[in-house]
């Protein structure tokens, strides 16, 4: 069984600050890692994946993604928040076993100015 | 279609009643996906269906839930005798290929079922 753990269901940022949102997986098999963004009244968005290539991932909007096999860990970050990134982040996994993704209960992010 | 779209946008309906939505997925994509979002939590696989075939229903909650594909494009979820704690958000998305299980999953805007 494939489980996802998002840590801090709200993460709050200034504008041009550092964003770190936290995702690690438990899966009995390599996995496929994937983060999506929901924008308000929109479907999610994916931002990123990892498919077992590079372990460093570059996504969409400036947003990057390390797969780090050792800590289980899949964390995402952008370097400088913009006010425009304000949404819900959601980190999901899945494996050759299934098609279906197994999604984290998410994590808010808040840009202030 | 330029991408997933679900139909009603919201549905409110009373506690026993039958419900359906709809789902229109990209065309062309083998595969389509339902998931169940409760507020503050993120999507859980209902079922999925490769073109009419449905592989797996593993995720419905109970026998109320079933879904349908017949011709391997629109697909429908019904839940029959709606209970409160059916009220959520329900997702499709589409992917492209059967089995590609790195394809990107394509997600409509969801379908806000209350049930009173």
């Amino acid at each position: 069984a494939q489980s996802v753990t998002q840590l801090g269901s709200h993460v709050s940022v200034s504008e041009g600050a550092l964003v770190l949102l936290r995702c690690n997986y438990s899966s009995s098999v390599p996995p496929y890692l994937f983060w999506y963004v929901q924008y308000p009244n929109q479907g999610l968005q994916l931002l990123l994946k990892y498919t077992s290539a590079a372990t460093l991932v570059k996504g969409i909007n400036g947003f990057e993604a390390e797969f780090k096999k050792s800590e289980t860990s899949f964390h995402l970050t952008k370097p400088s928040a913009h006010m425009s990134d304000a949404a819900e982040y959601f980190c999901a996994v899945t494996d050759n076993a299934g098609n279906m993704l197994t999604f984290g209960g998410g994590t808010r992010l808040m840009v202030k100015p | 279609g330029a991408g997933v779209s679900q139909s009603p946008r919201y549905k409110v309906t009373k506690r026993g009643q039958d419900v359906t939505l709809r789902c229109d997925p990209i065309s062309s994509h083998a595969t389509l996906y339902w998931y169940q979002q409760a507020l503050g939590q993120g999507p859980e696989f209902l079922t999925y269906f490769n073109y009419e075939a449905q592989p797996d229903k593993s995720g419905l909650p109970s026998d109320r839930f079933s879904a349908e594909r017949p011709e391997g494009s629109i697909s429908t979820l019904t839940i029959q005798r709606t209970e409160q704690r059916d009220s959520a958000m329900y997702r499709c998305a589409s992917s492209p290929q059967s089995g590609g299980v790195t394809d990107t999953q394509y997600f409509g805007p969801g379908t806000r079922l209350t049930v009173l």
